[in-house]
């Protein structure tokens, strides 16, 4: 089965640093690529996805990139501020059809921004 | 309500007593999931529930049942648990993946389970 490894386990950056969290998975058939947010004690939220046919994503701050042949993909933070500390989450899942969403999950990455 | 509601959001439980966690979904989707979220664990999928018919048990130890009644609502019934099943229990659901619909899944805010 797919097995997703997360790296670094915490990350620390300063106030307008950039940060960036990596990720493997295991299974070449797998073709969308989630990221979520947990802030202390909330729920977990998605807050970028790319799919296999696109190389690389980007919403004002953040961006993805992956890589299929490596089988990496990477979540990239610029211009960090203090509300972008939470744990992130990355995820992997081989889409068959069907209704359901089988994410396998890396470990997380605790981020702190310190202002 | 909207999203995804859980209930209790914190439960205490001895070894061998009966409990249940309860979710809600208010978005019109057709799949709920149960994860477990530990410490310094990745969110482990426990059960995945389509149209209400189970779909996928990650091997999940017997002393954990789940219920799907119908595509808002999702149990976790809890029986005879350890201590080493304290963690929180992340409810989610979907709806599917197809077309420019990434299957995006929408987390509750979990239930914090002690088991002493």
């Amino acid at each position: 089965g797919e097995n997703v490894e997360q790296h670094p386990s915490t990350l620390s950056v300063q106030e307008g640093d950039s940060a960036v969290i990596k990720c493997t998975y295991s299974d070449s058939a797998s073709n969308y690529f989630p990221w979520y947010k947990q802030e202390l004690g909330k729920r977990p939220q998605l807050i970028i996805d790319i799919r296999s046919n696109v190389g690389e994503k980007k919403d004002q701050r953040i961006a993805v990139t992956l890589n299929k042949t490596a089988k990496h993909f990477s979540l990239h933070i610029t211009e960090t501020q203090p509300e972008d500390s939470a744990v992130y989450f990355c995820a992997a899942s081989a889409h068959y059809g069907g209704a359901t969403n089988k994410l396998i999950f890396g470990t997380g990455t605790l981020l702190a921004v310190q202002p | 309500e909207t999203g995804v509601t859980q209930t209790p959001r914190h439960l205490v439980m001895g070894m061998t007593n009966k409990k249940s966690l309860k979710c809600e979904q208010h978005l019109g989707h057709n799949a709920m999931y149960w994860y477990k979220q530990s410490a310094k664990k990745p969110l482990e999928l426990m059960f995945v529930y389509s149209l209400e018919e189970r779909v996928e048990n990650n091997s999940v130890p017997s002393r954990f049942s789940p219920e799907c009644p119908n595509s808002s609502h999702l149990f976790l019934h809890l029986h005879t648990l350890q201590p080493e099943d304290s963690a929180l229990y992340l409810c989610a659901s979907s709806q599917d993946p197809s077309g420019a619909n990434t299957g995006e899944l929408f987390f509750g805010e979990g239930s914090r389970l002690t088991v002493l």
